[in-house]
């Protein structure tokens, strides 16, 4: 079975910096495309980016809000993925899910998230 | 960036009736490969989102055939045959073909 678990969020001031983890299990993370999806309180879905297999070279994307500021990575001996936010704003503020996809689509399980707080 | 619009922003439904929502995509979402990524997914409140259906029709494992996607190009809809409790919450279609991103979300309730 398939499980994401996601930690590192918190209280964070503006302009401070933040990690994300999210640990899997029942999967290879080296294997599949990740990506981290998050929602702020109320509203709809965002797309933060994503990190492409090992053997596709590892290649990352991400949404233009987030450019430039936020990381992904992956520790394949710890089966995690991470993101890293630097420059972090009040408009980041949200839960933040990882997810993974094993062979339907980019999304096929979601982790329970973990919520990032940006405030002064 | 591809925009994803759905309608209704809510729909009131009666237990056992159907109910449907639309999406449409502000360009094709037929990708080089010639499949389509629009997927659907169903976020109870508190909960995470969960992948209902993939490329347009496709259930995923453990989706109650209750459920059916259909469409093409720039137009997909979901479909739930008789809507029971459990389906309350908010659906949200989703296109892949060019990264990712997301419609705003339809909220089903029961009446």
């Amino acid at each position: 079975e398939v499980q994401l678990v996601e930690s590192g969020g918190g209280l964070v001031k503006p302009g401070g910096s933040l990690r994300l983890s999210c640990a899997a299990s029942g999967f290879t993370v080296s294997n599949a495309w990740m990506s981290w999806v998050r929602q702020a309180p109320g509203k709809g879905l965002e797309w933060v980016g994503r990190i492409k297999t090992k053997n596709e070279g590892g290649t990352t994307d991400y949404a233009a809000p987030v450019k430039g500021r936020f990381t992904i990575s992956r520790d394949d001996s710890k089966n995690t993925l991470y993101l890293q936010m630097t420059s972090l704003n009040t408009e980041d503020t949200a839960v933040y899910y990882c997810t993974i996809g094993v062979g339907s689509s980019d999304v096929d399980y979601w982790g329970q998230g973990t919520l990032v707080t940006v405030s002064s | 960036d591809i925009v994803m619009t759905q309608t209704p922003l809510s729909s009131p439904v009666t237990l056992g009736q159907p109910a449907s929502i639309s999406c449409r995509s502000s360009q094709s979402l037929v990708s080089g490969d010639g499949n389509t990524y629009l997927n659907w997914l169903h976020q109870r409140p508190g909960q995470p989102p969960r992948l209902l259906i993939y490329q347009i029709s496709n259930r995923f494992s453990g989706v109650p055939d209750r459920f059916s996607g259909s469409g093409a190009g720039t137009d997909f809809t979901l479909k739930i045959s008789r809507v029971e409790a459990e389906d309350v919450g908010v659906y949200y279609c989703m296109q892949a073909t060019q990264f990712l991103t997301f419609g705003g979300g339809t909220k089903v309730e029961i009446k």
